[in-house]
């Protein structure tokens, strides 16, 4: 698509049910992040992705927290067992390979999802 | 380890007024470094972006950024405010090694007064 596509815009849950959010690239995007951001805080990395591959889920807080693009394009955010303190804008970003090396590569991001906990 | 320190949570200029907005990173690693702007309700944008070529570097919309290793620095500027420039802006550090993902600043809002 034409820009990164994120689903849903905004979701409210309650405590202790499942979520899962949804990311569409722009088409033909290598690269795929996930992060989170607090209410007055920069973006925080979760997790990223090259094609289908995890690369690396470090920022991922707990094991609730799973992440999954199993044919390259699409990615989704589970959390399990939600918790007020999980309450924040989630980004989905994509990136191409571009020509050096993937830290120097231009991140776009979508609009995010809002989630809040109850 | 990357991190990056906006020093400012908040900023306000009149319109017309010269914008600095401060950024210093933490590298193990020569850095790539990127500003980013953030307006309501929208994901974030690439402003400008340092990839060990040019230390000025030029940005979209009027911007500038200045890398300085000496104080590890990648300060934002603009010569005149103007009131559309009002929004968020974070500077964000990445490296060629190590984690592959950008490490975000904390913001830093920018008000324009008339």
């Amino acid at each position: 698509g034409a820009g990164v596509s994120q689903s849903p815009r905004y979701k409210v849950t309650k405590r202790g049910q499942d979520v899962a959010l949804r990311c569409d690239p722009i088409s033909g995007h290598v690269s795929l992040y996930w992060y989170r951001q607090a209410l007055g805080q920069g973006p925080e990395f979760l997790t990223y992705f090259n094609y289908e591959a995890q690369q690396d889920k470090s920022g991922l807080p707990n094991d609730r927290f799973s992440a999954e693009r199993p044919e390259g394009s699409i990615s989704t955010l589970t959390i399990q067992r939600t918790e007020q303190r999980d309450s924040a804008m989630y980004r989905c970003a994509s990136s191409s390979p571009g020509t050096g090396s993937t830290g120097a590569n231009v991140l776009t991001f979508g609009a995010g999802s809002r989630l809040t906990v109850l | 380890a990357q991190s990056v320190t906006q020093l400012g949570s908040h900023v306000s200029v009149s319109e017309g007024a010269l914008v600095l907005l401060r950024c210093n990173y933490s590298s193990s690693v020569p850095p790539y470094l990127f500003w980013y702007v953030q307006y309501p309700n929208q994901g974030l944008q690439l402003l400008l972006k340092y990839t060990s070529a040019a230390t000025l570097v030029k940005g979209i919309n009027g911007f500038e950024a200045e890398f300085k290793k000496s104080e590890t620095s990648f300060h934002l500027t603009k010569p005149s405010a103007h009131m559309s420039d009002a929004a968020e802006y974070f500077c964000a550090v990445g490296a060629y090694t190590g984690r592959r993902a950008l490490t975000f600043g904390s913001g830093t809002r920018l008000q324009v007064q008339p």
